[in-house]
């Protein structure tokens, strides 16, 4: 069982907008930075978005995130065939003192 | 380039021990606070373990707590992680991670870049 909740699978046609939810509480996302990973099939995870919405330098503008309170979101626009993969959220834990994770959502492109 | 490159993976026995190493290059190790994080077949991301610069700071998740214990080289530009009293839950890639953080924000980190991982198979 995950700390932060993602829905296992979401689906959508190309060119379609999809958004993935990750529900988190106060002493991971409520109060620290959320970050996005997405692995493709056999990869390792590679970040998306980190401090909530900000993109890395590389990472297509087609994805964006946001936060409100103890949620956050990945959006992906324009889908397209290689955006299938696995997408994971996290943020850092205070009570861990260290990051917890979604359960991961698998993301099929129709 | 940064890269970070695991080795140490194989089949071990349950009760058995392993130690797995990561060798960075393309950047000052010495300047980042680094990670593991595991996966096992099929299974979600699972934070593991993470040490600071100096290696004055350690933590561990709770599920290898006493079992697994994170160390540094600096000289070497390395991460190790050994692992003992290994069970069949420990099966999983393990990867090492550089950890990131926004320079004035606390509570702000990300985990860029993964190494490819390494598989850990307990199994008799």
């Amino acid at each position: 069982q995950s700390v932060l909740t993602q829905p296992p699978s979401v689906s959508e046609a190309p060119r379609q907008r999809v958004t993935i939810s990750c529900s988190g509480s106060s002493s991971n996302i409520g109060n620290n930075g959320v970050t996005w990973y997405q692995q493709l099939p056999g990869k390792a995870p590679k970040v998306l978005i980190y401090y909530d919405d900000l993109l890395p330098s590389g990472v297509s503008d087609r994805f964006s995130g946001s936060k409100s309170g103890t949620s956050a979101s990945l959006a992906i626009s324009g889908l397209q065939s290689e955006d299938e993969a696995d997408y994971y959220c996290a943020a850092w834990d205070d009570s861990l003192n260290g990051p917890v994770f979604g359960g991961g959502t698998k993301l099929t492109v129709l | 380039e940064v890269q970070l490159v695991e080795s140490g993976g194989g089949l071990v026995k349950p009760g058995g021990s392993v130690r797995l190493s990561c060798a960075a290059s393309g950047f000052t190790f010495s300047d980042f606070n680094m990670n593991w994080v595991r996966q096992a077949p099929g299974k979600g991301l699972e934070w593991v373990s993470s040490i600071s610069t100096t290696s004055s700071h350690k933590y561990y998740a709770h599920s290898v707590k006493g079992r697994f214990t994170i160390s540094r080289d600096n000289a070497k530009s390395s991460l190790y992680l050994q692992m003992n009293s290994l069970r069949a839950d420990d099966t999983a890639v393990y990867y090492c991670a550089r950890r990131r953080q926004h320079q004035l924000v606390r509570g702000v980190y990300w985990f860029d870049p993964w190494g490819q991982g390494t598989l850990v198979t307990v199994s008799s």
